[in-house]
């Protein structure tokens, strides 16, 4: 079985601009979570989608935004990127929101420039 | 607030020696989860373990190990006969309803 996709795996836009990273989960799994992490540092929870609802939301500003669709895949899209927005983008799946067992895609990896 | 201390940034160990990578949490949670994940130079999260809180017996998956000492909120993970490819960074996460997760530790195992 294929494990958590994303893509892009690696991208660089500019400072304004708008992106949009890809998630689908491993195949059964309905919830998907989203993480971004700086260099240097742990992961941090941007959302989590459940059943195509927002069921969590972290400490990010409003130019992150994310949907679940109904094949259960996700995407995040950040807007006015700023240079602060450079990381790696982590999505992660698990059968159900609180399931004792997450997995996590590869990443995609974001530069502003 | 939920957060999580890895208070090692840094260890090595030689090869098939043990390790034991530490790890305590703040919550007023009753019901979580632990986990103990590995990050390679690929930088993709790698579960390693988990714990419910719920269970007082300590997980083992092979040579990785925890302690798990609810009420010192503390949850370190062990490994034994420690081999060239466990050469990683170790992220400590707690999950009550989003996961939290540590600073990390790198460890590097030594031939």
């Amino acid at each position: 079985d294929a494990g958590v996709t994303q893509s892009p795996t690696h991208l660089i836009k500019t400072r304004g601009q708008q992106v949009t990273l890809r998630c689908s989960p491993i195949s059964g799994h309905k919830s998907v979570s989203w993480y971004q992490q700086v260099l240097g540092q742990g992961p941090q929870f941007i959302f989590q989608y459940y059943e195509k609802e927002e069921r969590g939301r972290g400490n990010f500003p409003d130019r992150f935004s994310a949907r679940q669709f109904p094949n259960y895949s996700s995407e995040l899209n950040v807007n006015a990127l700023l240079l602060g927005d450079s990381a790696l983008y982590l999505c992660a799946s698990s059968l159900y929101g609180q399931a004792p067992a997450i997995y996590f895609g590869e990443g995609s990896w974001l530069t502003v420039v | 607030a939920q957060t999580v201390t890895q208070s090692q940034p840094e260890m090595s160990v030689q090869e098939a020696e043990t390790v034991t990578l530490s790890c305590t949490y703040d919550t007023s949670e009753n019901n979580y989860y632990l986990f103990w994940y590995k990050q390679p130079p690929s930088r993709q999260m790698i579960l390693v373990i988990r714990q419910e809180a719920y269970k007082q017996q300590n997980a083992t998956e092979n040579r990785f190990s925890v302690n798990f000492q609810k009420a010192a909120k503390s949850f370190s993970l062990k490994i034994s006969d420690s081999q060239l490819g466990d050469t990683a960074m170790y992220f400590c996460a707690f999950m009550a309803n989003d996961m939290r997760f540590g600073a990390g530790t790198r460890l590097t195992v030594k031939p």
